[in-house]
C-alpha cells in the first residue's frame, strides 16, 4: 500500500542547470498537487494537475517552471536555469477525486542550488 | 488575499505539560485541516473540521473549529516527546465550478523537552 513517492529526495544543482522532480501518486489517485516550502514558511501551492491536464497553475512562477502529468508515468516538476532562490523543499500531494479536501503528501524533494 | 496566521510560531515546553496552538484568519473556510510534519518528511493529515463549533478528539489532541469558521485551535494534553514537530493548519475554500483552494499557515514548531 505505497503512499505518494517522490524522487529524488535530495537534489543539488548549480545555478543555470535544470532540476527535474518526480512524483508518483498513490495507487488509484489521478489528481496531483505540487507545493513549495521555504524554511520557516508554510506550504505554497504551485500547480494542480490531472492526467494529461493542468487544472490550476496559478501558483507557478511564469518563467522557468513547468509541470506535467502524462497518461503514463509520474508527474514531473521541471525547473529550468535554476537560481539560488529556487532552493526549497518541493512536495507533491495526490487525491483520489476532484478537489483538495483530502490530500496525501509525499516525503518531498529538497533542492539545493549552489 | 486570504491568510492563515498561526501562533505561536515556536513553542518549547516540558513533557507532561498542556499546550494550545492557534490558527486565525479573517476569511471563512468550508473546512479546516491540521497536519503534522516531521523533519525531512511531508505533512500528515491529523484531522479535518467542517462544522462551526465542531470539536474533534484524537487521543490527547483536541481540535476545535470556531463558530464562524474563521479560526481553529489545537490543544494537546500531557505533551509527550513524540508530539514534537511542525503543526500546520490549512483552510479549504470552496470555489463554485472549480477545484477547492487550500491555504496553509506557516506552522507552529513544537518541541517537547524530556
Amino acid at each position: 500500500n505505497a503512499g505518494v513517492m517522490q524522487n529524488p529526495r535530495h537534489l543539488v544543482r548549480r545555478r543555470g542547470q535544470e532540476a527535474r522532480l518526480r512524483c508518483s501518486p498513490m495507487k488509484g489517485h489521478s489528481h496531483v498537487y505540487w507545493y513549495r516550502q521555504l524554511p520557516e514558511e508554510g506550504l505554497k501551492f504551485m500547480v494542480y494537475l490531472q492526467k494529461e491536464n493542468i487544472i490550476d497553475e496559478s501558483g507557478m512562477p511564469k518563467e522557468r517552471f513547468s509541470a506535467e502529468f502524462p497518461k503514463e508515468g509520474p508527474s514531473i516538476l521541471r525547473i529550468q536555469q535554476v537560481v539560488r532562490g529556487d532552493s526549497a523543499a518541493y512536495f507533491c500531494a495526490s487525491s483520489i477525486r476532484e478537489g483538495t479536501r483530502t490530500q496525501y503528501f509525499g516525503p518531498g524533494t529538497r533542492l539545493l542550488v549552489l | 488575499t486570504q491568510l492563515l496566521e498561526q501562533s505561536p510560531q515556536f513553542l518549547s515546553i516540558q513533557e507532561g505539560e498542556n499546550l494550545t496552538v492557534y490558527c486565525n484568519s479573517s476569511s471563512v473556510f468550508s473546512s479546516l485541516q491540521w497536519y503534522r510534519q516531521e523533519p525531512g518528511e511531508g505533512p500528515v493529515l491529523l484531522v479535518t473540521v467542517v462544522t462551526g463549533g465542531e470539536v474533534k478528539k484524537l487521543k490527547r489532541l483536541t481540535f476545535q473549529f470556531g463558530d464562524a469558521r474563521k479560526d481553529s485551535s489545537l490543544h494537546i494534553t500531557a505533551a509527550q516527546t513524540g508530539d514534537t514537530g511542525l503543526y500546520l493548519c490549512a483552510g479549504v475554500i470552496l470555489r463554485m465550478g472549480r477545484d477547492d483552494k487550500i491555504i496553509f499557515g506557516k506552522g507552529t514548531r513544537l518541541h517537547i523537552l524530556p
